[in-house]
């Protein structure tokens, strides 16, 4: 059974560039949420996707934005990209969007901007 | 709001000690917990979970009990080995999920042969 994917696993962007990353969910699973990671800041939850409709948003900037497709493969983008937002994107699938669900992780996109 | 405490470490112990990282919550209900794994380079991996008051997850020796009267969900091996030597973390889901999970520091455990 595949697992979760992202892709792409490394990119070096520069300061105001936009970036698009991709999350494929494992198969029959239809939440995909987002956290990013940083050595700082450390775990943060950014959305989450429930059968194409975005659940809850983290704390983040209108610069952050997602988007689930009907086979529940999600895309994330941020616009504008700054120095702080390099970190690991990392994408995570579950059956159902609810407490007690257990979120599988991939192997996360990392970002750097410079 | 949500929140998870952890001691963040370095923590260093010889092989076959015996291993406790201590995780307190916050949380407005009844959130379920987790405890995942983050190997170098790698996402995080689900070690074990729990879903209500005084539950134990258990998996690959480690044991955690969802203590609901201290708050707390402390994580526990007998004897360690090189092979766990990784990031842990310690996190919570309140009830509705809507939130997505909260997650303590992590703690980073080197286990020295």
């Amino acid at each position: 059974k595949a697992g979760v994917t992202q892709t792409p696993r490394y990119l070096i962007k520069t300061r105001g560039q936009q970036v698009t990353l991709s999350c494929s969910p494992i198969s029959g699973h239809r939440s995909v949420s987002w956290y990013q990671q940083t050595p700082g800041q450390g775990l943060q939850f950014l959305f989450e996707y429930f059968s194409e409709t975005q659940r809850n948003k983290g704390n983040f900037p209108g610069r952050f934005s997602g988007r689930q497709f009907s086979n529940s493969r999600s895309e994330m983008n941020v616009s504008t990209l700054e120095l702080g937002d390099s970190a690991l994107y990392l994408c995570a699938s579950s059956l159902k969007s609810s407490g007690a669900n257990v979120l599988t992780f991939g192997a996360g996109s990392r970002l750097t901007v410079l | 709001g949500d929140s998870v405490t952890q001691m963040e470490g370095p923590v260093t112990l010889s092989e076959e000690a015996f291993l406790t990282i201590n995780c307190t919550y916050t949380a407005t209900g009844y959130p379920s917990l987790f405890w995942y794994v983050q190997y170098p380079g790698e996402g995080l991996q689900l070690l074990l979970k729990a879903t209500k008051a005084d539950d134990k997850g258990s998996n690959k020796g480690f044991e955690a009990t969802y203590r609901k009267e201290t708050t707390s969900f402390h994580l526990e091996k007998g004897s360690v080995q090189v092979s766990d030597s990784a990031v842990y973390f310690c996190a919570l889901r309140s009830g509705g999920g809507a939130d997505g999970l909260t997650f303590g520091k992590g703690t980073h455990l080197i286990i020295q042969p």
